[in-house]
């Protein structure tokens, strides 16, 4: 059973609009999550979080939403550019961000068309 | 800074045998991490390590083991090699235990036959 869905397995936006990934839990005990991004041949590498105190967290062009209510969250990045496209991995994790509860999500392949 | 080393980057190999990936970081990172990657099932902690010494399962951990003997190495290991293990490997460490902040090596693309 997949607690962390990306429905969307692709998104594909024109440079310089916005761009929205979007994420769902189903886990109630989830108090953490994240956003990585991942290019082809190389690792993840984290790119924001936010606890579950919060319901939204801001860097530069990247702004993270929580709505704990419908256990959804997106990530907004505005404005999009090319160097943007990539692989995008939410997570979420219990016990305040437990790194070895780490839960991913299946990926959306965002493409940013020049 | 080097990072997170994994070796090796590719590897075709027979089932039914043995195989150990090998994973470096040069952070001083107290936890270390396996993951595998999987067309449409993301990513999946196999073994985890908070601590030189200590290991712990992930969600997937059947047919791996891990080891921990000092805190810049985290070598994972397939003792007998299915098809069903035919993975992109991803090791990474982190900071603290808390947070969710991972660092990843670049992955180990593991073929068995």
């Amino acid at each position: 059973d997949q607690q962390v869905k990306q429905n969307s397995p692709s998104l594909s936006v024109q440079e310089g609009r916005i761009s929205i990934l979007n994420c769902d839990y189903t886990n109630s005990m989830f108090d953490y999550f994240l956003w990585y991004k991942k290019y082809p041949a190389e690792g993840p590498t984290f790119l924001i979080s936010i606890s579950s105190i919060k319901d939204k967290n801001e860097d530069g062009r990247f702004t993270v939403f929580l709505n704990k209510s419908a256990k959804h969250l997106s990530l907004h990045i505005v404005p999009s550019q090319p160097g943007d496209s990539a692989v995008y991995f939410c997570a979420a994790s219990e016990d305040g961000g437990a790194t070895n509860k780490l839960i991913f999500g299946t990926g959306t392949l965002l493409a940013v068309q020049p | 800074t080097a990072g997170i080393t994994q070796a090796p980057t590719s590897q075709i190999l027979a089932a039914g045998r043995s195989m150990t990936l090998r994973c470096t970081q040069d952070m001083r990172h107290n936890a270390m991490y396996w993951y595998r990657q999987d067309l449409g099932l993301g990513l999946r902690l196999i073994h985890y390590s908070n601590t030189a010494g200590t290991t712990g399962k992930g969600e997937v951990p059947d047919g791996y083991s891990v080891s921990r003997a000092n805190t810049d190495d985290f070598p994972l290991t397939l003792a007998s090699a299915v098809p069903s293990q035919t993975s992109v490997y991803f090791c990474a460490s982190s900071v603290t235990r808390r947070n969710g902040e991972l660092f990843f090596g670049e992955g180990s693309r593991l073929t068995v036959l």
